[in-house]
């Protein structure tokens, strides 16, 4: 089975920088995703990583560090648009089968 | 740009009721999904497709089935709604490891 934990709520201020952490814990493990979700929107899709280390996209950062099942999303330079859900989500074979976790509301404020 | 519609935005349906849902993606992806979200738990996996006629169940297929009779549709249904169905419902399709969602169906079961 998979089980994947992600602190549910965080708050930040506009211009900072914020961590959003994951751990996992799968009988498998192909990747760990990132997906934003706007209230009333569909989950879109950040980022993905298969390998340890940093990816970055624009101000998003994502880490992953598969000897300690762990990951984060970072995020710089906050603006108010990037209020909504972030989840991870694990890939536990190459059929890109995912497992969601329960998902982190970020509120950003001025 | 991929596109993934959905059938409806809102339903309502009575108990025992059989429901559909349709999904539709146009990008010829060979993976579609069935997800329920309701609050606190996330994406949960209903149904997956990886080919026509193909599918596998996902973590919580009871009460559900699917149909794919087509590479660009994929259809859920409920065989005898109940209340605890009262979800919303994310259709998503798949190149690989990046899922595209529609913009869900919230379904009210009465």
């Amino acid at each position: 089975g998979q089980s994947l934990e992600q602190p549910s709520e965080v708050t930040a201020v506009e211009g900072a920088i914020v961590q959003i952490n994951c751990t996992y814990q799968t009988s498998g493990f192909y990747g760990l995703s990132w997906y934003q979700q706007h209230d009333g929107g569909a989950p879109t899709f950040l980022s993905y990583n298969a390998l340890d280390g940093l990816e970055e996209t624009g101000r998003f950062s994502s880490f992953l560090s598969r000897s300690d099942s762990y990951g984060y999303l970072l995020l710089q330079e906050l603006q108010m648009k990037d209020s909504a859900s972030y989840f991870c989500a694990v890939a536990d074979n190459a059929g890109n089968m995912l497992t969601f976790g329960g998902g982190t509301r970020l509120m950003v404020k001025p | 740009d991929v596109k993934v519609t959905q059938s409806s935005r809102y339903l309502v349906k009575r108990t025992g009721e059989k429901v559909f849902l349709e999904c539709v993606q146009d990008m010829d992806h060979e993976n579609m999904f069935w997800y329920r979200q309701d609050p606190g738990l996330g994406l949960r996996l209903i149904y997956f497709s990886y080919d026509v006629k193909m599918k596998e169940k996902g973590d919580i297929p009871e009460g559900y089935s699917v149909s794919r009779e087509k590479k660009e549709r994929f259809s859920l249904i409920l065989e005898s709604a109940s209340t605890n169905q009262t979800s919303m419902y994310l259709c998503a399709s798949s190149p690989f490891h990046e899922q595209y969602f529609g913009p869900g169906t919230r379904l009210t079961v009465t």
